[in-house]
């Protein structure tokens, strides 16, 4: 099983709603990955976490909360968003947090925030 | 902060052309990957190339890599529609962890 499944496809909340992002990979990866992607824009990274510690966090604000209760799932917890946060969200999973491991990405979440 | 920088930004060509797209970057490299989007879904490793490697091979896919100037180069041949996709070149970060740094992209139309 070589896939990254997120849920769900579709997102559209409120800047006032509490809403989470799930990502999960079934491939043994040790290493797991949110990006954010606006229209016509290449990834940027969010986090990163490693033997589910987050090792990366690429100063995003404390309304977006990563977590990791397993090897296989990460989590991002939206609250309090913005409109400009609208964008697809996309994980990723490799099989270690080294530069020399390609990236498995999953669908996205795309995210609307109203 | 983008690392690499791509061209041309968009490109579009018959069914059975090649189609070339540069990258360029600006900091010292392990490696240099390449991934493939289709339509705003998630991507797709294509080819990772070492930097002590000049040129990879993958099915229909050439890639090469230039350190002294920094830059590589995806070269698909025969181009297919289902070839329509945007196309990113990506490279590590430092501190030993995985963070890709995308480059800005080249959307590539193919039409039959």
């Amino acid at each position: 099983d070589t896939e990254v499944t997120q849920t769900p496809k579709h997102l559209v909340m409120g800047m006032t709603n509490k809403k989470s992002l799930k990502c999960e990979q079934h491939m043994g990866h040790r290493a797991m990955y949110w990006y954010k992607q606006k229209a016509k824009k290449p990834p940027e990274l969010m986090f990163v976490y490693s033997y589910e510690k987050l090792s990366i966090n690429e100063s995003v604000p404390s309304r977006f909360s990563p977590e990791c209760p397993n090897s296989s799932l990460l989590n991002l917890h939206l609250h309090a968003l913005q409109p400009e946060d609208s964008a697809l969200y996309l994980c990723a999973s490799s099989h270690g947090a080294s530069e020399s491991y390609e990236q498995y990405f999953g669908p996205g979440t795309r995210l609307t925030v109203t | 902060s983008q690392q690499g920088e791509e061209d041309p930004q968009a490109l579009s060509i018959q069914e059975g052309e090649n189609a070339t797209m540069n990258c360029s970057y600006k900091t010292s490299i392990n490696n240099l990957q390449w991934y493939r989007q289709n339509s705003g879904r998630g991507l797709v490793h294509l080819i990772l190339i070492r930097s002590n490697e000049r040129e990879k091979h993958s099915g229909r896919l050439r890639v090469t890599l230039d350190t002294s100037k920094k830059s590589s180069s995806l070269l698909i041949t025969a181009s297919r529609a289902a070839d329509t996709a945007s196309y990113f070149c990506a490279t590590g970060g430092s501190g030993g962890y995985n963070k890709l740094i995308f480059g800005a992209g080249t959307r590539l139309a193919v039409h039959p």
